[in-house]
């Protein structure tokens, strides 16, 4: 079985310039997350979604960043225009998901290698 | 602040000596508990999880942790740790976030270095 796919998985960019960062998840997995890693800390919820639909954002920085999964398979997430203290990994992972409810409490995530975002 | 704490930021044993790792966490109610690990170069994977029933949990590799709730505490262990457990462990709490979404909170991470 394939796992979730990334890409970049490096990309160094100035301030100011935009980045995207593309996600495949595992096929047949309904939910994705997109989540921040800072060097020294664990990974952070920024977005997730179940399908196509957005479940939760409450922890993405709207002014700068966008993600979408219009057809409820990849995803992009998108950083206009970044700032020095984006510099960090994001991850993306997917889960199976539970019919008809947003998210289960016992899906297992399962995790992409990441990309390494340096901003200068 | 609601929150997952992971007491050692660092841990370096020798081979076959015994690990524990610590994790406490601040939310009330029903959680459901993991711990992930990131091998050097790999991504991060599931070690092992918690939902319900035998708070003694067993997972991949020899790792079993302890789920105490009247202690909020989620401690991994292993017996006897081999050069090839050198990676960093995460402890991460499921829980409901409202709207119907659970949100995976993660702590900060220990770094297990292992020495032949």
């Amino acid at each position: 079985e394939a796992g979730v796919a990334q890409s970049p998985r490096y990309k160094i960019i100035e301030k100011r310039q935009s980045v995207a960062f593309w996600c495949n998840p595992i096929s047949g997995h309904a939910t994705l997350y997109w989540y921040q890693q800072i060097l020294g800390q664990g990974p952070k919820l920024l977005i997730q979604f179940q399908n196509n639909g957005v479940v939760d954002d409450s922890q993405l920085p709207k002014d700068r960043f966008s993600a979408e999964r219009l057809k409820g398979v990849d995803s992009t997430l998108k950083i206009q225009p970044a700032k020095l203290e984006d510099s960090a990994v994001y991850l993306c992972a997917s889960s199976l998901g539970a019919p008809g409810l947003a998210v289960s409490s016992t899906d297992t995530q399962y995790f992409g290698p990441g990309t390494r975002l340096t901003v200068l | 602040a609601q929150s997952v704490s992971q007491h050692n930021h660092h841990v370096i044993l020798s081979e076959a000596a015994s690990l524990e790792l610590g994790c406490n966490y601040s939310y009330g109610g029903t959680v459901n508990l993991f711990w992930y690990v990131q091998y050097p170069g790999q991504h991060l994977q599931l070690l092992l999880k918690y939902f319900s029933g035998d708070p003694l949990v067993k997972g991949i590799k020899g790792f079993e942790a302890e789920f105490i709730k009247s202690k909020f505490s989620f401690n991994l262990r292993k017996p006897s740790v081999q050069w090839s457990d050198t990676a960093e462990y995460f402890c991460a709490v499921n829980r409901y976030s409202g709207a119907g979404s659970y949100q995976l909170t993660f702590g900060k991470g220990t770094k297990l270095s292992v020495i032949p």
